[in-house]
């Protein structure tokens, strides 16, 4: 069975501070996708990477893929209210198939 | 807006009921993943369907089913419900269904289903 953990569970942080939230597992994936869920709302959709050690930024959002595709962070710089919210990985099975297996979620708190 | 509506927004119901969850994929997309939210077990997959037809399966329990009809809406089945299927149950959509990874999925607002 995948598995796909997610630390820290649950960050409360102050408006300014940088986090880095970590998705890890011990299968590989073809690639892993980062969403954001807010109250009363599904997921959205972040970023996808693809590539081992592949890096990919989105305004103060950095995502990294691990080089083995078994793991991922997330490093958000100077954090501010609005991102509060539910933050989930997902990977996608390398051995090809229409399935994703999402992570355990960390729900951060950005206090202004 | 996503543009994936689901409805009810909310439902209350006893055990051993049946519902059922409706949803409306974006204009355009032919592939309609169905997901369960709860506190203790996070997001998990349950079916997905392209054009109609069943193309994988995830931990969907024998007491739920699932079908998308011709004109590419999708119904979730839950019945003999019990304490523990109360959660969050998602739609989400995408184009064309692809390989996992291959393409965006566009979730709608969710149902909360609530069994007493």
């Amino acid at each position: 069975t995948q598995l796909l953990e997610q630390s820290p569970q649950f960050l409360s942080i102050q408006e300014g501070e940088n986090l880095t939230v970590y998705c890890n597992s011990s299968s590989v994936f073809s690639s892993l996708q980062w969403y954001r869920q807010e109250p009363g709302e599904g997921p959205v959709l972040l970023v996808t990477v693809v590539t081992g050690g592949e890096v990919k930024k989105l305004k103060r959002l950095t995502f990294q893929f691990g080089d083995a595709r078994k793991d991922s962070s997330l490093h958000i710089t100077a954090a501010q209210p609005g991102d509060t919210g539910l933050y989930l990985c997902a990977g996608a099975d390398a051995s090809g198939t229409y399935k994703y297996i999402f992570g355990t979620g960390t729900r951060l708190k950005v206090l202004a | 807006d996503s543009g994936v509506t689901q409805t009810p927004k909310h439902l209350i119901t006893a055990t051993g009921q049946r519902v059922t969850l409706r949803c409306s994929p974006r204009s355009g997309d032919l592939s309609v993943y169905w997901y369960q939210q709860s506190l203790d077990q996070g997001l998990q997959f349950l079916i997905q369907y392209y054009n109609g037809e069943e193309r994988a399966k995830g931990n969907i329990l024998e007491r739920f089913s699932a079908q998308q009809f011709p004109d590419l809406h999708s119904e979730l089945n839950l019945s003999s419900l019990e304490l523990g299927d109360s959660a969050l149950y998602f739609c989400a959509s995408s184009v064309e269904g692809g390989l996992a990874g291959q393409e965006t999925q566009y979730f709608g607002p969710g149902t909360r289903l609530l069994v007493l």
